[in-house]
């Protein structure tokens, strides 16, 4: 069984150019969430989605990132125009039920903006 | 075996040394705990979880203590091998379904 799968693995983009990062969670689960890693503040959410509704946006850092998720199996994480700053790991995990604490996450995308 | 006070960012014990790793968290209101190992280049992998209910729980060679007093969770490793050098986050939440909110991790090295 495929695992969460994250694309691509690693981002390397010049500031101010788009990027967009994509996730395939698990298949059947209905939970999917976004998470970001850096040095210096660890591992911090950035947006879930249940059943494909946003429902905690709060950690998105501001209105150049946005996430979608238009289907069970597919959202991606937008950042737009990137800046040095959001240089990060990106996560994405998935749990099973609405009513599950589990976590599930993919390999993560290695964003570098120069 | 070696136990660490309150999170200590690094960890370094000898194989088959007993590894114990300590996290305090911050909400009295959770409910749920989990401990997730994150290797190089690799996501976070769960290693073992505990709900509020209990104070104890056992795994393969690892052990989840609870102590809901002082809002201490601690990771203990048996027979530590090398495979287990990695990052060790805990994590907490105090509804299923919503987000869980990570503590700082603790590097595990582990030398043969």
């Amino acid at each position: 069984d495929a695992g969460v799968i994250q694309s691509p693995r690693h981002e390397v983009t010049e500031m101010g150019q788009e990027v967009t990062l994509r996730c395939k969670p698990i298949s059947g689960h209905n939970s999917l969430f976004w998470y970001r890693q850096t040095m210096m503040r660890g591992l911090e959410l950035l947006i879930y989605f249940n059943n494909n509704v946003p429902i905690d946006d709060s950690g998105m850092p501001e209105d150049r990132f946005s996430a979608k998720m238009p289907n069970a199996s597919f959202s991606t994480l937008k950042i737009q125009p990137s800046e040095p700053r959001d240089s990060a790991v990106y996560f994405c995990a998935s749990s099973p039920l609405l009513s599950s604490y589990e976590q599930y996450f993919g390999p993560g995308t290695r964003l570098t903006v120069t | 075996g070696e136990s660490v006070g309150l999170h200590l960012p690094t960890l370094s014990v000898q194989e088959g040394d007993n590894s114990i790793i300590n996290c305090a968290y911050s909400n009295s209101a959770s409910d749920y705990f989990i401990w997730y190992k994150q290797e190089s280049g690799k996501g976070p992998q769960f290693i073992i979880d505990i709900r509020s209910n209990m104070d104890k729980r056992q795994g393969q060679r690892v052990t989840v203590l609870l102590n809901k007093t002082v809002k201490h969770l601690s990771l203990q490793i048996a027979a530590t091998q090398p495979g287990d050098s990695a990052v060790y986050f805990c994590a907490e939440s105090n509804q299923a379904g919503t987000a869980l909110i990570f503590g700082k991790g603790t590097t595990l090295s582990v030398s043969s």
